[in-house]
């Protein structure tokens, strides 16, 4: 079952604009995270948030998470054609099993246009 | 390092033929993960394991196998192919210390 969702499932903006992406999940998490997919790729991690923070940055990436409406947004400010990619969030299972099990939402597809 | 290796990286089969995947990480990750990439379905969890000798079942284990021999290969294998096992099949990895993990390129399967 799918436990997170990205809305857009797409988006096009211009070189240099910002791109926001959210992610909305079910039930209680450890932890969220952020992956890139380019065309025909494996999957690249790029931030990952933990319950007990609301915001973290990494480069030109900002993150942040809202536990009590169950969302995350993932902005890339100053967007190059080079971020045009699928982006994931994903969702530990909290299974206490200590697996680090991931829950994948969809995938926003995100096109930047130069 | 090369990180996570899969082979191969393409393949198709005829319903009802078997095969493996072999996955390798060269990264001393504890944890490794077979997912698979079905269009507008994301990626589904098959199995995983959380140390050598060791497996557990995912979303969507049926009709697939596994084996962690070592503690740097994970093979997937599936038994009698079916057509609803087309997909791209992604290997991970992840250390018990840290959450992300890391992913191979991927096998792009084809059951006719």
């Amino acid at each position: 079952s799918q436990q997170g969702e990205e809305d857009p499932q797409a988006l096009s903006i211009q070189e240099g604009e910002n791109a926001t992406m959210n992610c909305s999940y079910k039930t209680s998490i450890n932890n969220l995270q952020w992956y890139r997919q380019n065309s025909g790729r494996g999957l690249v991690h790029l931030i990952l948030i933990r319950s007990n923070e609301r915001e973290k940055h990494s480069g030109r990436l900002r993150v942040t998470l809202d536990t009590s409406k169950k969302s995350s947004s993932l902005l890339i400010t100053a967007s190059r054609a080079a971020d045009t990619a699928s982006y994931f969030c994903a969702t530990d299972a909290n299974s206490g099993a200590g697996s680090y099990q991931l829950t994948f939402g969809k995938g926003t597809k995100l096109s930047v246009i130069p | 390092n090369a990180g996570v290796t899969q082979t191969p990286k393409f393949r198709v089969l005829k319903t009802g033929q078997s095969m493996t995947l072999l996955c390798a990480q060269d990264m001393n990750h504890e944890y490794m993960y077979w997912y698979r990439q079905d269009p507008g379905m994301g990626l589904r969890l098959i199995h995983y394991s959380v140390g050598e000798g060791t497996t557990a079942k995912g979303e969507v284990p049926d009709g697939y196998n596994v084996s962690r021999l070592k503690k740097q290969n994970f093979l997937l294998g599936l038994e009698s192919a079916a057509p609803s096992q087309t997909s791209v099949y992604f290997c991970a990895s992840s250390s018990p210390l840290r959450g992300e993990q890391y992913f191979g390129p991927g096998t792009r399967l084809t059951v006719t």
